[in-house]
């Protein structure tokens, strides 16, 4: 059964730390991985990811993909009180459109 | 460029009675995803629908559970004679014909089932 696992469930830092969140895999046809944030409504797109070790970056937000074992990280550099939300990672599997979510992880910054 | 709508945001029935749950995708875009998300669990592929046809609907339950992608309109998910195990947040997606990059989600309608 294709399964998308992220890790930690949930996580508490401080501003300005910096996190990163894990991403694992094991589906019958990979075609993509994606990242979302998700506040209290809609997911929000941030990256997708098709090529391994290829850093995809916006902002103080990073992603890598490594296909050989089958994982994604997310870091987000410098936290800041509005990055608490709970990433989403999902994979694109080719053949349908379908995405595979995890569970995701919920970030909590303090200021 | 308003998104994908999606009303009502929270709704409430009573066991037995029926959910109608509506989407209007993003404008150009010809795909629609309907996604369940169970209180801390993943979001759940449920179905996939394009303009009059479904496409996959293999994330659908067999029973009480339907969705339509009218040629006017928006995409409804119909779930009848709701029972407690249905409440949750129903997501709608859309996306280009491409496929392009990542879906784009609606705000969600909470069922909640009493």
């Amino acid at each position: 059964e294709d399964k998308v696992v992220q890790s930690p469930l949930s996580l508490v830092v401080h501003e300005g730390d910096t996190v990163t969140l894990n991403c694992s895999y094991e589906v019958t046809n990979f075609r993509s991985l994606l990242w979302y944030k998700q506040e209290k409504k809609a997911p929000t797109f941030l990256f997708m990811l098709t090529s391994s070790g290829i850093e995809k970056k916006s902002g103080r937000l990073s992603s890598i993909l490594d296909k050989k074992e089958l994982f994604s990280i997310l870091n987000i550099t410098a936290t800041q009180t509005g990055d608490s939300a709970v990433y989403l990672c999902a994979v694109a599997l080719s053949g349908t459109y379908k995405y595979i979510f995890g569970t995701g992880t919920r970030l909590k910054v303090l200021a | 460029n308003a998104g994908v709508m999606q009303n009502p945001r929270h709704l409430v029935r009573r066991r037995g009675q029926e959910a109608r749950l509506r989407c209007s995708p993003m404008k150009g875009h010809s795909h629609v995803y309907w996604y369940r998300q169970l209180p801390e669990e993943g979001l759940k592929f449920m179905v996939y629908l394009q303009k009059e046809n479904i496409i996959d609907e293999s994330g659908m339950p067999k029973e009480r559970f339907s969705a339509e992608f009218p040629k006017e309109g928006p995409s409804i998910l119909r779930i009848q004679q709701v029972v407690r195990g249905d409440s949750a947040a129903y997501f709608c997606a859309s996306s280009p014909p491409s496929g392009g990059y990542g879906y784009t989600f609606g705000s969600g309608t909470r069922l909640t089932v009493v």
